[in-house]
């Protein structure tokens, strides 16, 4: 079964560099999720995205944007990227709002920031 | 606020030995997703319970959902090193009203051989 996808799968940049990270959710999921994993740290809550208007909005830094475009991947774009960026970066979609349907993750861009 | 704690934070175990993990939330869950990520992968959904009371079974993981549905329990039967791995539960409370969906703080589980 297809799954989400991720790109690029790893990321090397120096600060105040801009990235931009592509996610392709599992065909017919209209809602996709960004999450930030630190080091021995579970997933924080970046942005959503349904029917590719934002949904929610969590701890997102105001330097990073993204969008959830027409066939329903989304870009997370981040701009004057600082160390503590550095992380893993997840994505994930589920079918309808996440009260009812699971998320399915894909396996994340792994952003170094020198 | 974390609204969904896990316990016990670590856990370290022999191969073969029982154990069990917790979710719990002041919060009522309209579900609660149980996920295993193993290190530089993206987490893995294991299983979803709705039914307050509910009980499912994935080969020697029992999942269990509190009658109330502010609670959770993983519990795996003589664990293998193969179940080392990052322990998730993970949901949207009640009527939050957003799409909020938060992870709990995790279990991460390391099985001896």
């Amino acid at each position: 079964a297809a799954g989400v996808i991720q790109s690029p799968r790893h990321l090397i940049k120096e600060k105040r560099e801009t990235a931009t990270l592509k996610c392709y959710p599992i065909p017919r999921h209209d809602t996709v999720y960004w999450y930030q994993q630190g080091p021995g740290q579970d997933p924080q809550f970046l942005i959503s995205f349904y029917e590719k208007m934002q949904s929610d909005k969590g701890s997102i830094p105001d330097r990073f944007s993204a969008q959830q475009f027409s066939d329903y991947h989304s870009e997370l774009n981040m701009s004057s990227l600082e160390l503590g960026d550095s992380a893993l970066y997840f994505c994930a979609s589920s079918l309808g709002w996440a009260g009812g349907s699971p998320l399915h993750f894909g396996n994340g861009t792994r952003l170094t920031v020198t | 606020t974390q609204l969904l704690e896990q316990s016990p934070q670590f856990l370290s175990i022999q191969e073969g030995e029982n154990l069990t993990v917790y979710c719990n939330s002041s919060s009522v869950f309209s579900s609660l997703q149980w996920y295993r990520q193993e290190p530089g992968e993206g987490p893995v959904l294991l299983v979803t319970v709705v039914t307050g009371g509910e009980v499912k079974k994935l080969k020697r993981l029992t999942f269990q959902f509190g009658d109330a549905r502010k609670d959770s329990s993983l519990h795996i039967t003589a664990a293998q090193p193969g179940d080392t791995g990052l322990y998730l539960c993970a949901g949207a409370p009640w009527g939050s009203g957003t799409y909020k969906y938060i992870f709990g703080t995790g279990t991460r589980l390391k099985v001896l051989a």
